[in-house]
């Protein structure tokens, strides 16, 4: 398995708090991604990132923002968090542009 | 505009029934389609890259195949592990973008 990790793995929070979930690497891959997973959607891509310091948006972006000040670490922010942001949220690495993309374990997030 | 779009949505199988999941995509300049095994609560697992049609790759009961325009996974004698949703992906017209498919929810009965 890729070495990647995710935290926290569940998390239940309330409409208009902050969030931080955090994508560990330790594959040294120059690509990471975070995607939410919905019933009737499927997997979709909220923003990637192709270094450090190298960020940019995808399908779902609005709501999120991202950081990554390390190779290792990728941060996903929900600033002010809504029902609507209740769902799965993965990460993934992938080691090249267009290259196989590797998952984490997930984060349940309920927000309330 | 759907770019993947899988069928059926779910399958039922008996152990050893073979069978096919499709995979259908209609991105312009194929950068690889990607088939990826989901089990509850857990990450996608990686299966399978193919690059051009006419391409099959193998993995125990597993095998998978593509065309110009769709993508097929065989199931050859399934067993009831191979219960899982499979899902299929390719990268959105060259960009850094991976795209879905909704994913074929696969019931394997013994």
């Amino acid at each position: 398995d890729a070495g990647i990790t995710q935290s926290p793995r569940h998390k239940v929070t309330e409409t208009g708090t902050p969030v931080t979930l955090r994508c560990h690497q330790t594959e040294n891959h120059r690509y990471m991604y975070w995607y939410r997973q919905d019933p009737g959607h499927g997997l979709r891509l909220i923003h990637y990132s192709y270094g450090v310091k190298d960020t940019d948006k995808g399908e779902v972006s609005d709501g999120y923002s991202v950081s990554r000040s390390k190779t290792e670490d990728f941060l996903l922010t929900l600033e002010s968090a809504t029902s609507s942001q209740t769902s799965v949220y993965f990460c993934a690495i992938s080691e090249t542009r267009l290259d196989t993309q590797y998952f984490g374990p997930g984060t349940r997030l309920t927000v309330l | 505009e759907d770019q993947v779009t899988q069928s059926p949505e779910a399958l039922r199988l008996q152990e050893g029934e073979s069978s096919s999941l499709n995979c259908s995509y209609t991105v312009s300049g194929l950068r690889g389609l990607f088939w990826y095994r989901q089990d509850p609560g857990k990450g996608p697992e990686f299966l399978f890259t193919l690059y051009s049609a006419g391409e099959e790759k193998e993995k125990e009961r597993l095998k998978a195949t593509l065309t110009k325009k769709e993508s097929f996974l065989h199931i050859t004698a399934p067993k009831p592990e191979d219960s899982a949703t499979y899902l299929c992906a390719v990268y959105q017209g060259g960009s850094e973008k991976l795209v879905f498919g909704k994913g074929t929810k696969l019931t394997v009965n013994p």
